[in-house]
């Protein structure tokens, strides 16, 4: 079936350990996203690609790192600079050839000791 | 940047019931999506709908673009349409989220 696999689903680090969250899609997309949720909170965006090879930061980048060396795979990496990394991670992928839903992954509940 | 605020931050209803959802905007948009998020944290795409009205069995939408609003519609509630409902809106790259309506359907 077509989707966005985000892994783990939970995970548990110490404080001042970097933590890399995985986020795979099958469903030909050219978007990716990561967004980051707090409790009672809506989702704010850290990072998103268009394309292979290019992204571009959102409103709180600072502390999280990304690559996208593939179509398929956007991974995220919580540095040890981010200072509140404890939340829930959403990826999410859209196609730019039609109206920009999108379609999340089940999420990456991060807590840091 | 754009501001987004949904009411009521709370919904319970009776089973059976019908509720309306609403989603106030500071700045025009030609990106707006509905998303429910249900109590394990999964997120799925309601509507997307910059402006009009859409039907979706017993969900419905409309936005109002002039006026910098959208209302989602429950008709006849089950339990399990409890979850967060998020209104998002934007440009094509870049949502910006609502802090959400949590409804309660009791049975």
């Amino acid at each position: 079936d077509g989707g966005i696999t985000q892994s783990p689903k939970y995970l548990f680090r110490k404080e001042g350990q970097n933590v890399t969250l995985s986020c795979e899609q099958n469903l030909n997309h050219d978007a990716m996203y990561w967004y980051r949720q707090d409790p009672g909170q809506g989702l704010r965006l850290i990072y998103y690609s268009q394309i292979v090879n290019d992204f571009q930061k959102g409103d709180i980048a600072e502390g999280y790192s990304v690559s996208r060396e593939k179509k398929e795979s956007f991974p995220l990496t919580v540095t040890s600079a981010q200072k509140n990394p404890t939340a829930f991670y959403l990826c999410a992928s859209q196609t730019r050839q039609n109206t920009g839903e999108l379609f999340f992954g089940e999420g990456s509940r991060l807590t840091v000791l | 940047g754009i501001q987004v605020e949904q009411s009521p931050p709370d919904l319970i209803l009776q089973e059976g019931a019908n509720s309306t959802l609403r989603c106030n905007f500071s700045d025009s948009v030609n990106n707006l999506q509905w998303f429910h998020q249900n109590p394990w944290g999964q997120l799925i795409n309601l509507f997307y709908i910059p402006s009009g009205t859409k039907q979706n069995g017993r969900l419905s939408a409309t936005t109002v673009a002039t006026e910098r609003y959208s209302l989602l519609y429950i008709s006849s509630s089950q339990t399990t349409d409890s979850g967060v409902y998020f209104c998002a809106v934007g440009s094509f790259q870049k949502l910006v989220f609502g802090t959400g309506t949590r409804l309660l359907v009791s049975p």
